[in-house]
């Protein structure tokens, strides 16, 4: 059973602080790592995609990739209000190109 | 650039009824992705086509739901009958294909409701 694993939360922040989000896999073979936001009511919104081991950043996103731990995570520095959503992990695995979604963890960032 | 557009937005039926949703897809995006997203849940993939071929359906309940892509352009979804627990947000996405590092893009979602 492929999976993809993320904590539901509510995970609590307050504003300006690190959040740091993390999702682990189950398929050691897996290539490609996308974070996607969620807000309620709303379609998920792509924010990151990763492909190699270590850090890519993007403004006040940072995911980070670790292959032989198989996990994925993404902090974001200097957390708004606006960044309280679902963040869900979407891992790309295995010849069929199948995209296995975690179920998301929900992040609260609190004035 | 349009993105993922997807109709109707919102679609209230009574059970054993039958439904359809639309999507079309962003310009030159030859992936076309189907998922059912449940409250609380990721989206389950329900059907993929790279254009028109359906090259992942495993998860699509082919019992009462069908899919179809001509052209390799826009695709329908359809229930037939629905039931009760069909409701759920249906979500269409694409990309420009599908091979591992191609980033997929949501349209605005098909709030279905069965009563």
């Amino acid at each position: 059973q492929k999976e993809v694993e993320q904590n539901s939360g509510p995970l609590s922040v307050p504003e300006g602080a690190i959040a740091s989000l993390n999702c682990t896999y189950s398929d050691r073979g897996s290539q490609s790592f996308f974070w996607y936001r969620q807000y309620s009511g709303k379609s998920p919104e792509l924010i990151m995609s990763i492909y190699s081991n270590g850090d890519k950043e993007d403004g006040r996103f940072t995911a980070q990739l670790n292959k032989a731990s198989q996990y994925v995570s993404l902090l974001i520095r200097d957390s708004q209000p606006s960044d309280s959503a679902t963040y869900l992990c979407a891992v790309n695995m295995d010849s069929n190109y199948q995209l296995i979604w975690g179920a998301g963890t929900k992040l609260i960032i609190k004035p | 650039e349009a993105g993922v557009v997807q109709s109707p937005r919102y679609k209230i039926i009574e059970k054993k009824q039958p439904v359809a949703f639309w999507c079309n897809p962003i310009s030159g995006h030859n992936t076309l992705y189907w998922y059912r997203q449940n409250l609380g849940q990721g989206p389950e993939l329900l059907i993929r086509y790279e254009n028109e071929e359906a090259v992942d359906d495993s998860q699509l309940p082919k019992d009462r739901f069908s899919a179809e892509r001509l052209k390799g352009v826009d695709s329908t979804l359809k229930i037939q009958p629905a039931e009760l627990g069909d409701s759920a947000v249906y979500l269409c996405a694409s990309s420009l294909s599908g091979l591992m590092n191609t980033e997929a893009f949501f349209g605005q979602g098909t709030r279905l409701t069965v009563v």
